[in-house]
């Protein structure tokens, strides 16, 4: 079974604009990444965070983690066609030795 | 460097059949997951192997089995297909089972009819 939900399901922008999807998971966890995937295909990672820190940023993306309410947000700025894809979250669990992974998010990003 | 690869990328099967799925690791990369993708159940760990052994294995029955050998590829095999089979099967590796960062092959997509 999944570890998380995220929200929204589906998210509609335009370019230039910015894009935030959430994830909430249930269990503890050492930390959580994010993957894209492209319309069926392998999924490329993006950024991880570990669970002892707040926020951390990569080029356009911004990523933040709330352990107390088990949830983080993944911020893309100023979004691009080339954006579209379905976003993941996926948490290793504290004691786990593999990645439990959300429902995604599909991020369209009209030109 | 080449990216974990694949093999076949596309299959069709019929109910009751076995299928063997291949992945490749990066080059020098001795861990090796395997993942089944659905619209129903999103993405779903199967197993992991490091060092030619199976380290961690997800909720699957016995017919979806795994092995690696010495050159750290990876085969996935599944017995006696059932209709709810059909999914993409996507690998991942990384140089070590630390889960920091894995690298996820194209997929598989299997159907099964």
């Amino acid at each position: 079974s999944q570890q998380g939900e995220e929200d929204p399901q589906a998210l509609s922008i335009q370019e230039g604009e910015n894009a935030t999807m959430n994830c909430s998971y249930k269990t503890s966890i050492n930390n959580l990444q994010w993957y894209r995937q492209n319309s069926g295909r392998g999924l490329v990672h993006l950024i991880l965070i570990r669970s002892n820190e707040r926020e951390k940023h990569s080029g356009r993306l911004r990523v933040t983690l709330d352990t107390s309410k088990k949830s983080s947000s993944l911020l893309i700025t100023a979004s691009r066609a080339a954006d579209t894809a379905s976003y993941f979250c996926a948490t290793v669990r504290t004691g786990a030795n593999n990645l439990f992974f959300g429902t995604g998010t599909r991020l369209t990003v009209i030109p | 460097k080449a990216g974990v690869t694949q093999t076949p990328r596309y299959l069709i099967k019929t109910r009751g059949q076995q299928v063997t799925l291949s992945c490749s690791p990066i080059s020098g990369h001795r861990s090796v997951s395997w993942y089944q993708q659905t619209p129903g159940q999103g993405l779903q760990f199967l197993f992991e192997y490091f060092s030619e052994t199976q380290r961690n294995k997800g909720n699957f029955p016995g017919r979806f089995s795994g092995r690696q050998f010495s050159n750290s590829r990876s085969e996935m095999n599944v017995s006696t297909l059932e209709l709810g089979d059909s999914a993409l099967y996507l690998c991942a590796s990384s140089l070590r089972p630390n889960l920091d960062e894995q690298y996820f092959g194209p997929g598989t997509r299997l159907t099964v009819t």
